[in-house]
């Protein structure tokens, strides 16, 4: 059965401390990974799409990774403003058309 | 912002009573999806549709039906709502099945 959990649930940064975030999954053969931004009360807005091991994406301080078995999502220098609960996502090639298999997400809060 | 509307956004219902939820797409892409969002679950797939007339269920469909009879609307309908639909629902968009899907503001249903 197709998995993705994101870990941790939940993290606490200081303005300006660097982390990661971790997406791994299980499926019989990937077709797409994606990284989404959610904030309280919207829908989710799309960040990044990795389709095959060792491509990188960034955007501002946001750097998503990717290999054979999980993503990761890095954050430098986080800024308020980021945070966020941000959800990674993964369409199989074995799954129903376009069918995104979400994790639980993780909640990011930066504090000034 | 990708042009997706969803009506209505919030919801008060009470069991028995027939209830149905429209998007609204202005970016003329084929594929739409319905998914619940419901704390503990993270998003599900309820039923999408790759073009009109054609639609198929996901991963949660038992209760709800679509209809696609334009490509630019993709109504979800709840027959007889049930308290266990109480959920914040999200339509998305995307191109192709294993492109990145972009999602609506949201509905947040209450079904009493």
């Amino acid at each position: 059965e197709d998995q993705v959990t994101q870990s941790p649930e939940a993290l606490r940064l200081q303005e300006g401390e660097s982390s990661s975030l971790n997406c791994s999954y299980t499926v019989s053969g990937l077709r797409g990974l994606f990284w989404y931004r959610q904030d309280p009360g919207k829908g989710p807005e799309f960040l990044f799409t990795l389709y095959s091991a060792g491509e990188e994406k960034e955007k501002e301080r946001l750097k998503a990774t990717l290999t054979k078995k999980e993503s990761f999502l890095h954050i430098t220098a986080p800024k308020p403003e980021d945070s966020a609960t941000y959800l990674c996502a993964v369409v199989d090639y074995g799954g129903s058309q376009g069918n995104l298999i979400f994790g639980k997400g993780t909640k990011l809060s930066v504090k000034p | 912002d990708a042009g997706i509307t969803q009506s209505p956004r919030h919801k008060v219902t009470e069991t028995g009573t027939p209830v149905t939820l429209r998007c609204h797409q202005t970016e003329n892409h084929r594929y739409m999806y319905w998914y619940r969002q419901d704390p503990g679950h993270g998003l599900r797939l309820i039923h999408y549709s790759y073009g009109v007339k054609d639609t198929d269920k996901g991963e949660v469909s038992d209760g709800y039906s679509v209809s696609r009879s334009k490509t630019e609307d993709f109504l979800l309908t709840l027959e007889s709502a049930t308290s266990s639909q109480t959920s914040v629902y999200f339509c998305a968009i995307s191109w192709t099945d294993h492109y990145e899907q972009y999602f609506g503001p949201g509905t947040r249903l209450t079904v009493t």
